[in-house]
C-alpha cells in the first residue's frame, strides 16, 4: 500500500497546455520533496516544501503544499517538450530517516 | 565533482548467483541510501547508512545485505539473486540534518535476474 499517493499515474498532453498533478497521503508530511526522473537516468530533485500553505516557482513549475501538510500539488504552464518524465513526490512519513516515494506520475509532452 | 556514481550500468545474472552493486560519492555527504524502483511503484528504500560503519534496513532489505566502511562507498550485495529481484537500483547521498531528505541520486544499475 502507497503512504504517498500521486495522481494521475500517466498524463498526455501537447506542447503549451497547463497541467496539475498531486501527491496525498492521510499521515501529516514534515516536509515534501518533488523530484523529476528521466528515462534512464536517477531522480533530480525539483523543491522541497515544509511549511503548510507554503507556494514555490521554479520558472514555470509552481509547487504548492496544503495548509494541513497532507498534500501537495505541482502545476506546470505552458508544458514543453522537455518537462516529459516521471514526476515523484516523496516524504519522511516515518519516523527516521526513511523517505517514502510516492508512485510518480509520468508526464509525456507531444510536440 | 562526479556526483553519485553507480556501477555496473546493466548486469544480468542467473538465479542464485551473488553479485555487488558499487555505490560511491564525492560530495561528502554522510547519509547514502539504496532504493530499487519497480514499474508503479516509485521507489523503494532497501538499505540505508547515517555514516561511516552504522547501516539500517529500510522497507524491502530481504536478500540484500549492506557495509560502509568508508563516507564514500555504499556497495550493495545481492546474497542469491532471485528473478523477484528483477528491478532498477538507484544509490542516494544527502547531507544529514534539515537536508537529509533532499537526496542526489545515481544512474542506476538496470539488473536482470534469469
Amino acid at each position: 500500500t502507497q503512504l504517498l499517493e500521486q495522481s494521475p499515474q500517466f498524463l498526455s498532453i501537447q506542447e503549451g497546455e497547463n497541467l496539475t498533478v498531486y501527491c496525498n497521503s492521510s499521515s501529516v508530511f514534515s516536509s515534501l520533496q518533488w523530484y523529476r526522473q528521466e528515462p534512464g537516468e536517477g531522480p533530480v530533485l525539483l523543491v522541497t516544501v515544509v511549511t503548510g500553505g507554503e507556494v514555490k516557482k521554479l520558472k514555470r513549475l509552481t509547487f504548492q503544499f496544503g495548509d494541513a501538510r497532507k498534500d501537495s500539488s505541482l502545476h506546470i504552464t505552458a508544458a514543453q517538450t522537455g518537462d516529459t518524465g516521471l514526476y515523484l513526490c516523496a516524504s519522511s512519513l516515518n519516523a527516521g530517516n526513511m523517505l517514502t516515494f510516492g508512485g510518480g506520475t509520468r508526464l509525456m509532452v507531444k510536440p | 565533482n562526479a556526483g553519485v556514481t553507480q556501477t555496473p550500468k546493466f548486469q544480468v545474472l542467473k538465479t542464485g548467483q551473488s553479485m555487488t552493486l558499487q555505490c560511491a560519492q564525492d560530495m561528502n555527504h554522510e547519509y547514502m541510501s539504496w532504493y530499487r524502483q519497480d514499474p508503479g511503484m516509485g521507489l523503494r528504500l532497501i538499505h540505508y547508512s547515517v555514516g561511516a560503519g552504522i547501516t539500517d534496513q529500510g522497507e524491502v532489505p530481504n536478500g540484500y545485505n549492506v557495509s560502509r566502511s568508508t563516507t564514500e562507498d555504499f556497495p550493495l550485495r545481492l546474497l542469491s539473486a532471485a528473478p523477484s529481484q528483477t528491478s532498477v537500483y538507484f544509490c542516494a547521498s544527502s547531507f544529514s540534518g534539515r537536508s537529509s531528505y533532499e537526496q542526489y541520486f545515481g544512474p542506476g544499475t538496470r539488473l536482470t535476474v534469469t
